[in-house]
């Protein structure tokens, strides 16, 4: 079955500071990969996505993320974050034949002025 | 905003109680989906539908059921609520043919159950 590791529950990094959040998944065949972002309150909203092709992607807010398949990974990064990005991200796989996203457990980036 | 509404916002409701949880998907979207949130088991998927139709069922309690309307809004029927049933429920909704694997969720509807 899919599942989807986030390592570090909790980041704190300085404004300004660059950004790195881990993401493991493990699934058999090509997975399409998202991250999702979580403020506090606040629904889930797309940050970027990965189906196929170029394995660096862009998102919003500054993000991106690389897919690398030798080491199952997806981690997001930004080279310098605001206080704004304080908030909880998730990584997800989609299966190629269920619909449901999968999720990790959560990274929650606390950001220091 | 990603376009998907749920109401109501926020529930609180008794023990042996039943509330139904309203979502709107995105315009053209025919597939919702249902999560919920808890410190516990944290995001886990417990149903989708597909114009009308079940489609995938995940972890998916007896109590709780869902369905899909022609208008294609979806109810979250939670029924017998037991103190565990507090959580936030989130809606998605996915269908746009050229971006049918995304899926866009809803702002949530915290429950609690006292």
């Amino acid at each position: 079955a899919q599942s989807v590791t986030q390592p570090d529950i909790h980041i704190t990094v300085s404004e300004g500071a660059s950004l790195e959040l881990r993401c493991n998944y493990s699934y058999g065949a090509t997975p399409y990969l998202f991250w999702y972002v979580q403020s506090p309150g606040q629904g889930l909203q797309l940050l970027l996505k990965y189906f196929s092709g170029d394995t660096l992607v862009q998102g919003i807010k500054g993000f991106e993320a690389e897919f690398k398949r030798s080491q199952s990974s997806f981690n997001l990064r930004k080279p310098s974050v605001h206080w704004s990005d304080a908030a909880e991200y998730f990584c997800a796989v989609l299966t190629g034949t269920a619909s449901k996203l999968t999720f990790g457990t959560g990274t929650r980036l606390q950001v220091t002025l | 905003d990603s376009g998907v509404t749920q109401t109501p916002k926020h529930l609180i409701t008794a023990t042996g109680q039943r509330v139904t949880l309203r979502c709107s998907p995105r315009s053209g979207d025919l597939s919702v989906y249902w999560y919920q949130q808890s410190l516990d088991q944290g995001l886990q998927f417990l149903i989708q539908y597909y114009n009308g139709e079940e489609r995938a069922k995940g972890n998916i309690l007896e109590r709780f059921s869902a369905q899909q309307f022609p208008d294609l809004h979806s109810e979250l029927n939670l029924s017998s609520l037991e103190l565990g049933d507090s959580a936030l429920y989130f809606c998605a909704s996915s269908g746009r043919l050229a971006d049918q694997e995304t899926q866009y969720f809803g702002p949530g509807t915290r429950l609690l159950v006292l």
